[in-house]
């Protein structure tokens, strides 16, 4: 089946700095990309639409500037949290959507976790 | 705004038992209700519903929807210690991909 490459799977920085998370399509193609955010005990938030070649789609209340999403290739979306605090630590996770595939049918990377001193 | 919700929100049975999952959406222009199941980490996809009323098997696991009253039910039956997980439904519209998940059910298999 597809597979989807999130990296790295675990990560820990201090407050103030930038983390870079990868999702990887490995062995299909994927124009879209969906990035959600996972606090414990809670369920998957839908944080933006990554479209290869295009600007981000975010969800409302997500800041745009504080989440950067590039998806410069038709296999790789990354997700920057720039200035990183306390609060924004979480579990991360990708989803990507086979080109061609059934409509909904969506694959999801391991997931990351943040953890922000 | 779009919503899921679950029930139970956790449930623990013997192995061998069988369980419902319950899954009621509130999605505007609605085309499909999934259900995956996420052990540690990545959810992995099990079913996908766009129909009233037609059942979706998989060995043990099945799913069906009711789109009038706009509910969809995950069974599993025989269940073994290795249905733990988190299940997890969600609902997506037409127009996009873009997918609304419930809180999950956490199922725990006691052996």
């Amino acid at each position: 089946g597809a597979v989807v490459s999130q990296h790295p799977s675990r990560v820990i920085c201090k407050s103030g700095t930038s983390v870079k998370i990868e999702c990887r399509s490995l062995d299909f193609q994927a124009t879209t990309m969906f990035w959600y955010r996972q606090f414990p005990k809670q369920s998957l938030m839908l944080m933006a639409t990554s479209n290869e070649g295009s600007k981000a789609t975010y969800e409302q209340g997500v800041e745009k500037d504080k989440f950067l999403i590039n998806h410069a290739s038709l296999t790789l979306s990354t997700l920057t949290v720039t200035s990183a605090h306390p609060e924004d630590s979480s579990f991360y996770i990708c989803s990507a959507r086979l080109d061609g595939g059934a409509a909904g049918e969506l694959f999801f990377g391991e997931g990351s976790r943040l953890t922000v001193l | 705004e779009d919503k899921v919700v679950q029930s139970p929100l956790s449930l623990v049975v013997h192995e061998g038992d069988t369980v419902t999952l319950n899954c009621s959406y509130e999605v505007t222009n609605f085309r499909s209700l999934l259900w995956y199941k996420q052990e540690k980490k990545a959810p992995t996809f099990l079913f996908m519903l766009t129909s009233s009323g037609i059942e979706k098997k998989s060995g043990r696991l099945s799913s069906i929807l009711d789109k009038k009253e706009l509910f969809s039910i995950l069974n599993i039956t025989a269940t073994q210690t290795g249905d733990s997980a988190i299940y997890l439904c969600a609902g997506t519209p037409f127009g996009n991909e873009k997918l609304t998940f419930g809180t999950g059910t956490r199922l725990t298999i006691i052996p």
